[in-house]
């Protein structure tokens, strides 16, 4: 079975600066880690996966996340957030065996100018 | 390209009343479909998914029921609405990949 952690249920930052949201992940199996994100009363948007090869991924944005076998973490980073960026982000793990994803229970940013 | 869409946008419903939510998906063939229900500043829970069409598979019991009576759409329905029931609704689909693409959701409000 598999399961995230997501600790931080609110982050708030300062426009310009950088981000770090983090999210621990547990799995039986080879995971694939999933970041994404919801923009209010709308549906969640695909930021970037990973699965396997080069553990830092680039996604949407100017996001990128890094996968941590050893620390079981899959944190999503970002050099220098604007306030567009205030949304509630969502960390979320599966396994090729199933088709269940998991989510976390989100990080909501706010982006203070 | 691929576009999902998700009727209606949004309900309010008396409990006790039935609810019909839809889900269509054009430009791919034989998605996989999902039902996701988030309660309001929640995390998303899996309801149901469907991997071709007349099968249903449920994850979660909460008094709802679902059908794909055709390739492109999946409904999401119940005869008797709870006020646990209200949240936010949302479709997704995947061609197997485990990569969830979700429509714009459905808001239910149960009074």
């Amino acid at each position: 079975a598999q399961s995230v952690t997501q600790p931080d249920a609110r982050v708030t930052v300062s426009e310009g600066a950088s981000l770090q949201l983090r999210c621990k992940y547990s799995s039986s199996v080879t995971p694939y880690l999933f970041w994404y994100v919801q923009y209010p009363r709308q549906g969640l948007q695909l930021l970037l996966k990973y699965y396997s090869g080069d553990p830092v991924v680039q996604g949407v944005n100017g996001f990128e996340a890094e996968f941590s076998k050893s620390n079981s973490s899959f944190h999503l980073r970002k050099a220098s957030v604007h306030w567009s960026d205030s949304a509630v982000y969502f960390c979320a793990v599966t396994a090729s065996n199933t088709d269940k994803v998991v989510f976390g229970t989100g990080t909501r940013l706010q982006v203070s100018p | 390209a691929q576009t999902i869409h998700q009727w209606p946008v949004a309900e309010i419903k008396a409990v006790g009343s039935p609810l019909s939510l839809g889900c269509t998906i054009k430009g791919k063939s034989s998605p996989n479909l999902y039902w996701y229900w988030q309660a309001t500043g929640g995390t998303l829970q899996q309801l149901f998914y469907s991997i071709t069409v007349g099968q249903v598979e449920s994850v979660v019991q909460l008094n709802l029921s679902a059908s794909r009576p055709k390739d492109d759409q999946f409904i999401l329905s119940t005869e008797k609405l709870l006020l646990s029931h209200s949240g936010f609704y949302l479709c997704a689909w995947s061609l197997g990949e485990n990569t969830l693409y979700f429509g714009a959701g459905t808001r239910l409000s149960v009074l």
